[in-house]
């Protein structure tokens, strides 16, 4: 079946270091979602990205989506304390006569101060 | 209301007990979701619902678990004769689009969760 994998699992980062999470697809997605869980809270929704190649930008997070729509990645430049939780990334295939979204494990992320 | 709503947030029950999980969305959302997240894993897809109709219960581990929203709105999650593996949040999700498109651009809107602990 449709699988959506995500590296690393953890992540722990020094307060104004990147990091960086990827996602790759078994398949080709109609688009892909990235969402924010805090801990002790439930997913909340931060950009979604549907064309090929396609990079967008929410202040200090970058989100690219693969040129073959099967990959993509977030990137967070000099990470604060508050960028603390796990990011998971949830892919759209079109299965079953509807877009399911299938999600990825999730990175967890840790920054000490 | 202002958000999904799920109830009750915690519950514990005795191996073989049935429980019966609450989602109330967001008012006019076409589609729900039911998710099961267990711990310091990515939430599994279990059932969708457009309106009333189920349009897809593959994800739903077993014949014990069964999902309903008949009339569109509230939905409820049932789990009969409850395992230990069945311990795990419970996250129902809805969107404001019906998923059929293929370029769906429905965010998901997640309620809080029902914490299921079976002993």
């Amino acid at each position: 079946g449709q699988q959506v994998m995500q590296i690393p699992q953890y992540q722990h980062v020094q307060e104004g270091e990147d990091f960086t999470t990827y996602c790759n697809s078994s398949t080709t997605l109609s688009n892909i979602q990235w969402y924010k869980q805090r801990p002790g809270g439930h997913p909340v929704f931060l950009i979604q990205l549907v064309k090929s190649g396609e990079v967008k930008k929410q202040k200090r997070l970058t989100f690219q989506f693969g040129e073959a729509k099967k990959n993509s990645s977030l990137h967070i430049t000099a990470t604060q304390t508050t960028d603390v939780g796990t990011y998971f990334c949830a892919g759209r295939v079109f299965s079953g006569g509807y877009n399911k979204l299938i999600f990825g494990a999730g990175t967890r992320l840790a920054v000490h101060p | 209301g202002a958000g999904v709503s799920q109830s009750p947030r915690y519950k514990v029950a005795k191996r073989g007990q049935d429980v019966a999980l609450r989602c109330d969305p967001i008012s006019g959302h076409v589609s729900l979701f039911w998710y099961q997240q267990a711990l310091g894993q990515g939430p599994e897809f279990l059932t969708y619902f457009q309106n009333e109709a189920q349009l897809d219960k593959s994800g739903l581990p077993s014949d014990r678990f069964f999902a309903e929203r008949p009339e569109g709105s509230v939905s409820t999650l049932k789990i009969q004769r409850t395992q230990q593996e069945d311990s795990a949040v419970y996250l129902c999700a809805s969107s404001h689009d019906a998923s059929r498109g293929l370029m769906n651009t429905g965010e998901l809107f997640f309620g809080e969760g029902s914490r299921l602990t079976v002993l």
